[in-house]
């Protein structure tokens, strides 16, 4: 079935630490990608987005995540991690639906907790 | 401007009952989605409208309905609830003027079916 998979689950990382979260997803043709968090009690925000161009995208709070057609992967990266990166991370899809769709497909997360 | 806003932001129902959760987009957008998250199964997509027309729809039971009105504002509706139907319900708003657009998220409506 398609779908969109990230590989872990639960992240813990110290302060200063570098971070990369992987996301795969099995569509074919042309998605539109994304990386949401969920900060503890807020509502889902946009980290960053690819449409189209070039495959490595930067993000608010020096998040970064690069698109590797080839391996139908997105994966975020961040240099160096704070507490306040302490969240849910989701990878999402666009899937193509032959038109303009708000339609996202959501990976089952990745809960990263930052120790100072 | 003002971010997307659902109505209630929490709300406790028993089994066999129904609810109805509401959400105002962004100023300007005409498209409106929903999704349910749940500890267990994630975030799943409900529905989608644009201009008071349903565009698509996820894989759950048609106790799950929903609607748009003129004005962009969205509701839907859960029948005969069930245990099962706990979950945060988040909507989401985008413009959709073309192929290329983000969706903004809501802060949710928790729903607890006791």
């Amino acid at each position: 079935a398609q779908s969109v998979s990230q590989h872990n689950h639960h992240v813990i990382l110290s302060e200063a630490a570098s971070l990369e979260l992987g996301c795969n997803y099995s569509y074919g043709g042309t998605v539109n990608l994304f990386w949401y968090v969920q900060y503890p009690g807020q509502h889902l925000q946009l980290l960053l987005k690819y449409f189209s161009g070039d495959p490595l995208v930067k993000g608010i709070k020096g998040f970064e995540a690069e698109f590797i057609k080839s391996k139908f992967s997105f994966n975020l990266r961040k240099p160096s991690v704070q507490w306040s990166d302490t969240a849910e991370y989701f990878c999402a899809v666009n899937p193509p639906l032959g038109g303009a769709t708000n339609k996202l497909i959501f990976g089952t997360g990745t809960l990263l907790a930052v120790q100072p | 401007k003002a971010g997307v806003t659902q109505t209630p932001r929490y709300l406790i129902k028993t089994r066999g009952q129904q609810v109805t959760l509401s959400c105002s987009p962004i100023s300007g957008h005409r498209s409106v989605s929903w999704y349910q998250q749940t500890p267990g199964q994630g975030l799943q997509f409900l529905f989608e409208y644009f201009s008071e027309t349903q565009r698509n729809k996820g894989n759950f039971p048609g106790r799950f309905s929903g609607r748009q009105f003129s004005n962009s504002r969205s509701e839907m509706n859960v029948s005969t609830l069930e245990l099962g139907d706990s979950a945060l319900y988040l909507c989401a708003s985008s413009r959709l003027s073309d192929l290329n657009t983000e969706a903004f998220f809501g802060q949710g409506t928790r729903l607890t079916v006791v």
